[in-house]
């Protein structure tokens, strides 16, 4: 069982470009997000999706916009990278039952220059 | 919005009981919930409290206090492969039941 992917793992990545963070899960779980890690910051969250076709706004939404078309697939997309976004970013989902429980992927490590 | 504290760091022998202590401020706290990561891995989860009171899961125990705000992390037995970072975080009515984490606290075992 894959659980949930991310990719690209890691990517460098020049100020001003767009980038899309994909991330993929098989569990069929309706809740998935998007948090990004900065030392001593803990884990914040940017984006979230309750079920396919919605999605609302995290604690640091500002630079990120996330689609859910689908159950599986939850991409975060940063359509003009800025040096403050440099970060690792994890996706999650959740089975909704009530365990305060999240599937963590891997996490994908961004470098914007 | 939310707040929670625990402390940065904590060092332990092997074999030694470590408690993780965390305080919280939110306005609809549901439940707090524990996270070990290693290495900047994946957090994989480890424990959650709605109710007050002790929960087991083998060597780890989590406890809650709702009218302190209050929850600690019982690592007990300690093992080398529990040096990671442990995250405990707030399930919130007012933030559409979402996970907020801490900042995390570093547990480093020494042989």
């Amino acid at each position: 069982i894959a659980g949930i992917t991310q990719a690209p793992t890691s990517q460098i990545l020049a100020a001003g470009r767009r980038m899309t963070l994909r991330c993929t899960q098989d569990m069929r779980h309706n809740a998935m997000y998007w948090y990004r890690q900065d030392l001593g910051l803990g884990l914040r969250l940017i984006h979230y999706s309750n079920t396919a076709g919605t999605t609302g706004k995290g604690e640091v939404p500002d630079g990120y916009s996330v689609s859910r078309a689908n159950t599986d697939d939850f991409p975060l997309t940063l359509a003009s990278a800025v040096p403050s976004q440099t970060s690792v970013y994890f996706c999650a989902s959740s089975d909704g039952r009530d365990t305060g429980e999240l599937f963590f992927g891997e996490g994908s490590r961004l470098t914007v220059l | 919005g939310q707040s929670l504290e625990q402390p940065s760091e904590v060092t332990a022998v092997e074999g030694a009981i470590v408690q993780i202590n965390c305080t919280y401020q939110t306005s609809g706290f549901y439940g707090l919930s524990w996270y070990q990561q290693h290495d900047g891995g994946a957090p994989t989860f480890l424990s959650y409290n709605a109710l007050d009171g002790l929960e087991e899961t083998g060597r780890f125990s989590s406890f809650l206090s709702r009218s302190d705000s209050y929850g600690y992390l019982l690592l007990q037995e300690l093992q080398m492969k529990d040096s990671a970072s442990y995250f405990c975080a707030v399930r919130d009515r007012s933030n559409d039941y979402k996970l907020s984490f801490g900042a995390g606290t570093t547990v480093t075992v020494r042989a």
